[in-house]
């Protein structure tokens, strides 16, 4: 069975304070890894797709990176609106590689 | 592009009541779709895979005569939750698959809202 855990549930930063977010995974034959971030009462919002270990991609604020086993969520001097829950998920090739595996979120908040 | 749009954002219904939900993609064709549902505070749980022009694909513990699945184009997706409990209130979100087989991404639908009285 394909496992995403997420670390650490919250994260309180200060305005400017970079810090990294964790996702590790088990899965059987990855196919992606994807972050979202989602605000309260909203859908996912698309962030970066991943598909091999050493890959990284940018986004503003934003770096992903992948390992075999964890990716990280890297927010470089993040801003109040920063503030989302990011969900980290993965594709397997299981089950014809429709289903997404997502973690529980990380919750951050981005404080002045 | 890769937009989803949800339709209602919200719904409020007597128990007992049937409630449709559709889900479109307005800037790609989707030939899959994906039915989620979130409870508060908690992730995102797959319900049902939806094939344009196919049966959907449900999880294993998903009632399909009670969430009837419906994908008869390839930007329209609808769930029905038919004969609605208070069990069901929760937050629906679909999704889309834009080129599947390249990309892989899923894009989310913003949500429906649904609370059962």
């Amino acid at each position: 069975e394909d496992q995403v855990t997420q670390s650490p549930e919250a994260l309180r930063l200060q305005e400017g304070e970079s810090s990294s977010l964790n996702c590790s995974y088990t899965v059987s034959g990855l196919r992606g890894l994807f972050w979202y971030r989602q605000d309260p009462g909203k859908g996912p919002e698309f962030l970066f797709t991943l598909y091999s270990a050493g890959e990284e991609k940018e986004k503003e604020r934003l770096k992903a990176t992948l390992t075999k086993k964890e990716s990280f969520l890297h927010i470089t001097a993040p801003k109040p609106e920063d503030s989302a829950t990011y969900l980290c998920a993965v594709l397997s090739a299981r089950g014809g590689g429709n289903k997404l595996t997502f973690g529980t979120g990380t919750q951050l908040k981005v404080e002045l | 592009g890769a937009v989803v749009s949800q339709h209602p954002s919200w719904v409020i219904c007597k128990s007992g009541t049937s409630v449709k939900i559709e889900c479109r993609s307005l800037d790609f064709q989707a030939t899959t779709m994906f039915w989620y549902r979130q409870f508060p505070k908690q992730s995102l749980m797959l319900m049902a895979t939806s094939n344009e022009g196919s049966k959907a694909t449900y999880e294993q513990g998903v009632e399909k005569d009670k969430f009837l699945i419906n994908h008869a184009s390839l930007t329209l997706s609808t769930l029905t939750v038919t004969s609605a409990h208070p069990e069901d209130s929760s937050f629906y979100i679909c999704s889309a698959r834009d080129n599947p087989g390249s990309t892989d991404t899923q894009y989310f639908g913003p949500g429906t809202r649904l609370t059962v009285l």
